[in-house]
């Protein structure tokens, strides 16, 4: 079975900062997909920024980045010029290839951001 | 707008009172799910369901039930609810292709079991 694993339960990042929150995951699988969701104070899951195993270039999504490395099986999220709004909890998720494959979730991490 | 609406959005009943959370989505999408998310473990799919009368146990199925008549509409069952099922619901819907494999989630059920 998968296994997503964030370590750090807490980060805090000065505002206009720069911070990396870390997953790594178990899969034997070659062929899936990788997602970093934030969840703020209202509780809605948003979709942040996904990457696709079999493409080698590390996803962007303007202040967000990803630096994926499949050997190692780490996923990791940096944010750009941190901002009040980007206090949340994240999340790092896995989903396999097959049709029927379930989203499998770290147990998050939560962000501060000092002004 | 593409959406997922989940009803009730917050909900407080007692031990035995059998509820539904109601899901829908406008997105044509085949595949469905429930999770629950607790505190320090993350979310934890409950069912999921592939298609039309199409449903499959999730990790934590126990003490829920689901059913899946129409393909947009997507509702949990607690038949007997008891407070260990005191959690935030999410119900998440995305096409079943591999290709297209983004899941939108609905906004969150709020649900206390006394």
């Amino acid at each position: 079975a998968q296994t997503v694993t964030q370590s750090q339960p807490e980060m805090s990042v000065q505002e206009a900062e720069t911070v990396t929150l870390s997953c790594t995951y178990d899969t034997s699988e070659s062929d899936y997909y990788l997602f970093w969701y934030k969840q703020p104070p209202s509780r809605q899951m948003i979709l942040v920024i996904r990457q696709e195993a079999y493409k080698q270039q590390n996803a962007t999504e303007n202040r967000f980045s990803v630096n994926f490395q499949k050997a190692a099986k780490s996923f990791s999220l940096k944010i750009s010029d941190s901002q009040l709004g980007d206090a949340a909890m994240y999340f790092c998720a896995y989903r396999g290839h097959g049709a029927n494959s379930k989203l499998t979730f770290g147990k998050g991490i939560t962000l501060s951001v000092r002004p | 707008e593409a959406q997922v609406t989940q009803n009730p959005r917050y909900l407080i009943t007692v031990t035995g009172k059998k509820l539904t959370v109601t899901c829908s989505q406008n997105m044509n999408h085949e595949y469905m799910s429930w999770y629950r998310q607790d505190p320090g473990l993350g979310l934890r799919q409950i069912y999921y369901s592939m298609n039309v009368e199409v449903t499959d146990k999730g990790d934590v199925p126990e003490g829920y039930k689901v059913s899946r008549k129409e393909k947009r509409n997507f509702p949990l069952i607690l038949e007997s609810p008891s407070p260990n099922q005191t959690s935030l619901y999410f119900c998440a819907s995305s096409f079943r292709s591999t290709r297209r494999y983004e899941q939108y989630f609905g906004p969150g059920t709020r649900l206390t079991v006394t």
